[in-house]
């Protein structure tokens, strides 16, 4: 079965520290991996994808195919970064429903 | 450009009326899917189209839900008749056709059933 699992609902850090955002994905084949980021009052966007290995923002996620993982990591935490974000994956075939995790709440401390 | 568009914004029903809800994709793309957000659940793919043909509706959660999607324009959602475990909130996107394509969302429609 399809799954995305992202285990922490609220993350709390405080300004320039290090954000790690969880997900750990389940998929028989090979997925293509997301990070989705909704901002206050805003709709939800695509933050970034595995396959640009592009750094947006000052994220980067690396896919670990073998601890089935694509966490979020940033070095410095800004306010500005805090929103709402959702890990997904779809299958590889192209144009593919999106699965969703619950999403991360992340709140940055000034 | 302007973005992908849904209508209503919030809508409030009572158990047993319907609602229609529409989404305007961007313009010139292909594929429209519909997901929804269950409170404390994830957001749910219900159905894909492309142009105005159903890709898939694997996730369309029963046949009180009908969506249509209009010589290929917009799309809409029909629920009917509408039940209390239908409060969400429908979030509908669109993207090219083409391997990395990415999917643009609505702002999406909060719907509440009372």
């Amino acid at each position: 079965a399809q799954r995305v699992t992202q285990p922490e609902k609220l993350l709390s850090v405080f300004k320039g520290a290090p954000v790690e955002l969880k997900c750990n994905y389940s998929y028989s084949g090979s997925p293509e991996l997301f990070w989705y980021v909704q901002y206050s009052r805003q709709r939800l966007q695509l933050l970034l994808r595995h396959i640009s290995r592009e750094s947006i923002k000052g994220f980067t996620a690396d896919l670990n195919k073998g601890e089935t993982s694509f966490h979020l990591k940033k070095p410095f935490a800004q306010e500005e970064d805090s929103a709402m974000y959702y890990c997904a994956l779809s299958g590889n075939s192209g144009n593919t429903p999106l699965v969703f995790g619950k999403g991360t709440r992340l709140s940055v401390i000034a | 450009e302007a973005g992908v568009t849904q209508f209503p914004s919030h809508s409030v029903i009572e158990k047993g009326q319907t609602v229609t809800l529409r989404c305007d994709p961007i313009s010139g793309h292909d594929n429209l899917y519909w997901y929804r957000r269950v409170m404390g659940k994830e957001i749910k793919f219900l159905l894909h189209f492309v142009k105005e043909s159903k890709q898939d509706e694997s996730g369309m959660p029963n046949n009180r839900f009908l969506a249509e999607r209009t010589g290929g324009t917009y799309s809409t959602l029909k629920v009917q008749p509408a039940e209390l475990e239908d409060s969400g909130v429908y979030f509908c996107a669109s993207s090219h056709t083409g391997y990395t394509d990415t999917q643009y969302f609505g702002p999406g429609t909060r719907l509440t059933v009372l």
